[in-house]
């Protein structure tokens, strides 16, 4: 069953904080987090772990609660180019088997 | 590092051809690679599983022998969509899998987007 992401849509002005979350109905072993611009691939931007992993680089981080099956992307002081849909992709199983299954996606625009 | 190709990048086709993508990891050895299908402002879904040296895995509702899948070397999947119609246009994009201690990451080529006449 594909995870649930919200919201759905949001609109930020550059320099605020958005957060995206996402959460599966099904436990999991590790949660990926992709950017996907209009027409392009998506871009790998971290991946979590079972075990309360929270992880974060330059101003993007996030963290994920294997209890509740949820995980939460942090973006803050957006930029430009932050702008894009977000996809978590969770996996259940660890291993050979680790198909990722993308959630439903949350656009992002950052205007100036 | 972990850079993944695709060819081609676009593909108009007629009725009733088939087409052929290819999806290349570029810096590393990829055992599996995965192919996904995005209509436009949708989420990717899951078509097949590719493995080097065996048969593909195919999701539910994916036809087989419409969508061909060859994973000849560890840095080479093919899809051909055999017998296209209008219904096949959608951007088709391939992941390869990098293996890494605990977890695996997949790390995504540009996409080919197919149009069907």
């Amino acid at each position: 069953q594909q995870p649930v992401q919200s919201p759905q849509a949001v609109i930020l002005r550059e320099g605020e904080d958005a957060v995206i979350n996402c959460s599966s109905s099904k436990a999991l072993y590790s949660v990926h987090w992709y950017r996907q611009k209009h027409g392009e691939a998506p871009v790998f931007l971290m991946i979590l772990l079972k075990g309360g992993e929270q992880k974060g680089h330059d101003k993007i981080s996030a963290s994920f609660n294997e209890k509740k099956q949820q995980s939460s992307l942090y973006l803050t002081a957006s930029q430009l180019s932050y702008s894009g849909t977000y996809f978590c992709g969770t996996v259940l199983i660890p291993g050979t088997a680790s198909k990722l299954t993308f959630g439903t996606g949350t656009r992002l625009q950052v205007t100036l | 590092g972990a850079v993944v190709s695709q060819h081609p990048s676009w593909v108009i086709c007629k009725s009733g051809t088939s087409v052929k993508i290819e999806c290349r990891s570029l810096d590393f050895q990829a055992t599996t690679m995965f192919w996904y299908r995005q209509f436009p402002k949708q989420s990717l879904m899951l078509m097949a599983t590719s493995n080097e040296g065996s048969k593909a895995t195919y999701e539910q509702g994916v036809e087989k022998d419409k969508f061909l899948i060859n994973h000849a070397s560890l840095t080479l999947s093919t899809l051909t969509v055999t017998s296209a119609h209008p219904e096949d246009s959608s951007f088709y994009i391939c992941s390869a899998r990098l293996a890494g201690g605990r977890t695996d990451t997949q790390y995504f080529g540009p996409g080919t987007r197919l149009t069907v006449l």
